[in-house]
């Protein structure tokens, strides 16, 4: 695998349910990202971490957890979602604290019913 | 704190017409500035990014900008649209000696019709 991956690719979940996004990067970078893409919006940045510490945390609500376990892999926990929580969720990675861009995974299409 | 503005939300075109996506950014330091490119059920990559030296930058698929620091502006152009052009294009700014987290533009969806 090269450039960054992200599992599952679509996710339907009521919303009792708990599922979690897994991403990884191959690309050797210290800092991974979690944005939210509903239509009609700007692209929301929820989480970044550098070296598996997180920096930004953008207020997003309790129901989203982050996890970084390690510089080359991050989740996101999902639990008791809203309808409103279906987007396209985008995952991240890049060098921290230097103007580099940014290297997008294919996203997660999530559904919650 | 920086800002960006992409000021059309929809660019429709005809295929082989020249195109300008236009941004303006606002910072009070000197700044890094990015277009991605999203197709449908993709991801963003990265089509060109201003760090520093000429001011004309030539990315991918034919796509080219111009940074003009006096008009804080970082508009993208294409000489002639193709159908695979069609796709939702973001710009980007960092600010430097800040975070370094990017701020990105509402994005701009291009049509380009047959």
């Amino acid at each position: 695998e090269t450039g960054v991956t992200q599992t599952p690719r679509h996710l339907v979940m009521g919303m009792t349910n708990k599922k979690s996004l897994k991403c990884e990067q191959h690309l050797g970078h210290n800092a991974m990202y979690w944005y939210k893409q509903s239509a009609k919006k700007p692209l929301e940045l929820m989480f970044v971490y550098s070296l598996e510490e997180r920096v930004e945390n953008n207020s997003v609500p309790s129901r989203f957890s982050p996890e970084c376990p390690n510089s080359s892999h991050l989740f996101l926990h999902l639990h008791t979602l809203q309808p409103e929580d279906s987007a396209l969720y985008l995952c991240a990675s890049s060098q921290f604290g230097r103007g580099d861009e940014q290297f997008f995974g294919p996203g997660t299409r999530l559904t919650v019913l | 704190a920086q800002s960006v503005t992409q000021l059309d939300s929809q660019v429709p075109v005809f295929e082989e017409a020249p195109v300008e996506l236009r941004c303006n950014y606002s910072s009070s330091v000197s700044v890094y500035l990015f277009w991605y490119v999203q197709y449908p059920n993709q991801g963003l990559q990265l089509l060109l990014k201003y760090l520093s030296g000429s001011t004309l930058v030539k990315g991918i698929n034919g796509f080219e900008a111009e940074f003009n620091k006096s008009q804080t502006s970082f508009h993208l152009r294409k000489p002639s649209v193709h159908i695979s052009d069609t796709a939702e294009y973001f710009c980007a700014v960092i600010a430097s000696g800040g975070s370094y987290i990017p701020t990105f533009g509402r994005g701009t969806s291009l049509i380009v019709h047959p």
